[in-house]
């Protein structure tokens, strides 16, 4: 049964660029959150999906967007990158609750 | 913003050594959870502790939580080199968004 999985797994991209990762949840799960986790800091909640809706945000810029597909995959999309975007990006399923949260091995963001 | 703070930042112990790392938080919670970090990559899930519990074990691993402190602790007895990770203990606010701490980085040496 695979977990949580995304892509790519390492992206370099120039100031002012677009960018978009994406999630695949683990089987059965319905929900999707984002994380940015900045080097040696804990991750931050960016903003999670649920039925192909943005349920909840963290205090991130409209720059950072995103999308749940009907089977319920995931997008993250990030404009006018700044440096300060560079990060590791995690994605997190779900099924209804929070504990119990399955992580992807995350994709590392650096912005030049 | 960051829920709270784990304690120590850095752990860095022997081989069959005990490993106890803190986490104070802000908030009212319902429960409290840890997860483990290598090297940078995924986070995985470790235990959770509801607010009306103190203690609770899984394997070599045991959380305390102490809601008049906001705070908690996690322990790992008998560390082995594959312990070796960066811990951070998390808390639910609204819906389903995790806070997460700012995180134990814990290296346990052969």
């Amino acid at each position: 049964d695979a977990g949580v999985t995304q892509s790519p797994t390492h992206l370099i991209k120039t100031r002012g660029q677009q960018v978009t990762l994406r999630c695949s949840p683990k089987s059965g799960h319905d929900t999707v959150s984002w994380y940015q986790q900045a080097l040696g800091q804990g991750p931050q909640f960016i903003f999670q999906y649920y039925e192909e809706e943005e349920r909840q945000r963290g205090n991130f810029p409209d720059r950072f967007s995103g999308h749940q597909f009907p089977n319920y995959s995931s997008e993250l999309n990030v404009n006018a990158l700044l440096l300060g975007d560079s990060a590791l990006y995690l994605c997190a399923s779900g099924r209804g609750q929070p504990y119990g949260y399955t992580f992807g091995s995350g994709t590392r963001l650096t912005v030049v | 913003s960051q829920q709270g703070e784990e304690d120590p930042q850095a752990l860095s112990i022997q081989e069959g050594e005990n490993a106890t790392m803190n986490c104070s938080y802000k908030t009212s919670i319902n429960n409290l959870q840890w997860y483990r970090q290598n090297s940078g990559r995924g986070l995985v899930h470790l235990i959770l502790i509801r607010s009306n519990e103190r203690e609770k074990h899984s394997g070599r691993l045991r959380v305390t939580l102490d809601t008049s402190k906001k705070s908690s602790s996690l322990l790992i007895t008998a560390s082995r080199a594959a312990d070796t990770a960066s811990y951070f203990c998390a808390t639910r606010r609204g819906f389903q968004k995790l806070v997460f701490g700012t995180g134990t980085r814990l290296l346990v040496s052969p």
